[in-house]
């Protein structure tokens, strides 16, 4: 299957800080999720990107595509504490398989 | 919203003993899965249903685990004889369509004693 490395693993931000997170494919995917998951809680689909540059916008979430398709990144703008969980890429097609994700805590 | 339910949110059980966890998926959604989350670690993929049958399945999911869909709208996780080991949050997703956005639900804590 398609493989994808994420990094950050951990990343710790103060309160309002930049956050962003890198997903990097040796392969062209077809498309790729964006799931969160917060402490104790559950994971929740955040983004679909399927198109070649795609960028997508959710408040301060902000969502690419690379060009070749083969990587993705996910920027938060001005942290808050509600930001805090792991963040997750996707690659696959039929199931959602959970690589370590990238942590992020923020330091109010 | 639609959402996924999953009962009861917290198991404890006597090593041996025989569980079954119990999802509600969204109704008009048609794939199936369950995953599990040991304390500290990521989430792991178990199986997935369409269709009225496994579709897919992990090395995890060996000969003591078993899914059904009893009716039109409950999808089980049986675990036959729970070791401490099976300890962990049980997690049951579906998808209306393969490559669709996933929904989870709550989870079931499963505690072996």
């Amino acid at each position: 299957g398609q493989q994808v490395m994420q990094i950050p693993q951990y990343q710790h931000v103060q309160e309002g800080e930049d956050f962003t997170t890198y997903c990097n494919s040796s392969t062209t995917l077809s498309n790729i999720q964006w799931y969160k998951q917060r402490p104790g809680g559950h994971p929740v689909f955040l983004i679909q990107l399927v198109k070649s540059g795609e960028v997508k916008k959710q408040k301060r979430l902000t969502f690419q595509f690379g060009e070749a398709k083969k990587n993705s990144s996910l920027h938060i703008t001005a942290t808050q504490t509600t930001d805090v969980g792991t963040y997750f890429c996707d690659p696959t097609y039929d199931k959602v398989i959970f690589g370590p994700g990238t942590s992020l805590s923020v330091i109010p | 919203e639609p959402e996924v339910t999953q009962t009861p949110s917290h198991q404890v059980t006597q090593m041996g003993q025989e569980v079954i966890l119990r999802c509600v998926p969204i109704s008009n959604h048609l794939y199936f899965y369950w995953y599990r989350q040991i304390l500290g670690q990521k989430v792991e993929f178990l199986v997935s249903f369409y269709n009225n049958e496994i579709s897919e399945k992990s090395e995890i999911f060996d000969d003591q685990f078993s899914v059904e869909r009893p009716d039109g709208s409950n999808f089980t996780l049986k675990i036959r004889s729970t070791k401490l080991e099976d300890s962990a949050m049980y997690f049951c997703a579906s998808t209306q369509s393969t490559n669709t956005e996933a929904f989870f639900g709550q989870g079931t804590r499963l505690t072996v004693v």
